[in-house]
């Protein structure tokens, strides 16, 4: 069973930089066929894509959030990570990483738990 | 950038009630790359249908998708307490990915 957990600060000042980790665990992010993703959800509000990679470093971002969003990947930790420069209040919004299945349909089939990440002086 | 609008926004229903839930493409999107999700408070959101029509592993057969082109639908036959909750439609086309606007499917 594959989980994912995301890890990071929880509160973010303005302008600064947020940063989160997922962790991949029961699967390994090197084997074909994924995406490897972050999506967020502001309070109360739908999902937002902001972007995703595979395990060879290819990314793919949302072209609204292009400009600040950097997606990497470390196979050695089974690990991908998210940063986001220049934040705002706007930017408040839970974080999830996910998985993304690209064999045959592209479907997200793992999600992990979801983080709360609050910018704020 | 595909749009997805999700109609009804909200949905009151009773338990034993048929359920249908509809997103809207604002162009033309692959069957395989369409699936919908449900979500309750606090918890991420849950894979139930991908590829337009088929059940991801573990859902119940009372959760139905269908749908071409730009119309998809998410049908729930009977309702059961459980399945109120907010559901979400996702297309993936020229590698960037959109979700719909959500349905609130609530207890009438």
């Amino acid at each position: 069973q594959v989980q994912l957990q995301e890890s990071g600060p929880g509160l973010v000042k303005p302008s600064q930089t947020l940063s989160l980790t997922c962790t991949v665990s029961g699967g390994s992010i090197s084997s074909g066929g994924y995406y490897w993703s972050w999506i967020r959800q502001h309070p109360g509000k739908g999902l937002e894509w902001i972007g995703y990679i595979y395990y060879s470093g290819s990314t793919y971002y949302n072209p609204s959030l292009k400009s600040r969003v950097t997606i990497s990947v470390d196979t050695s930790k089974n690990q991908f990570s998210l940063k986001l420069s220049s934040v705002t209040a706007a930017d408040t919004a839970v974080y999830y990483c996910a998985r993304i299945v690209v064999v045959a349909a592209t479907q997200i089939d793992y999600w992990g738990q979801g983080t709360l990440v609050t910018v704020s002086s | 950038e595909i749009v997805l609008t999700q109609s009804p926004g909200t949905l009151s229903l009773s338990p034993g009630e048929r359920a249908t839930l509809s997103c809207r493409a604002s162009q033309s999107v692959s069957s395989s790359y369409l699936a919908w999700y449900q979500q309750k408070p606090g918890q991420a959101p849950r894979l139930l249908i991908y590829g337009a029509s088929s059940r991801a592993t573990g859902i119940p057969d009372r959760f139905s998708g269908s749908g071409s082109g730009t119309d998809f639908t998410l049908t729930i036959s009977r309702l059961e307490p459980e399945d109120f909750a907010v559901y979400y439609c996702q297309q993936y086309g020229s590698s960037s990915i959109t979700f719909g606007q959500g349905t609130r499917l609530e207890i009438k």
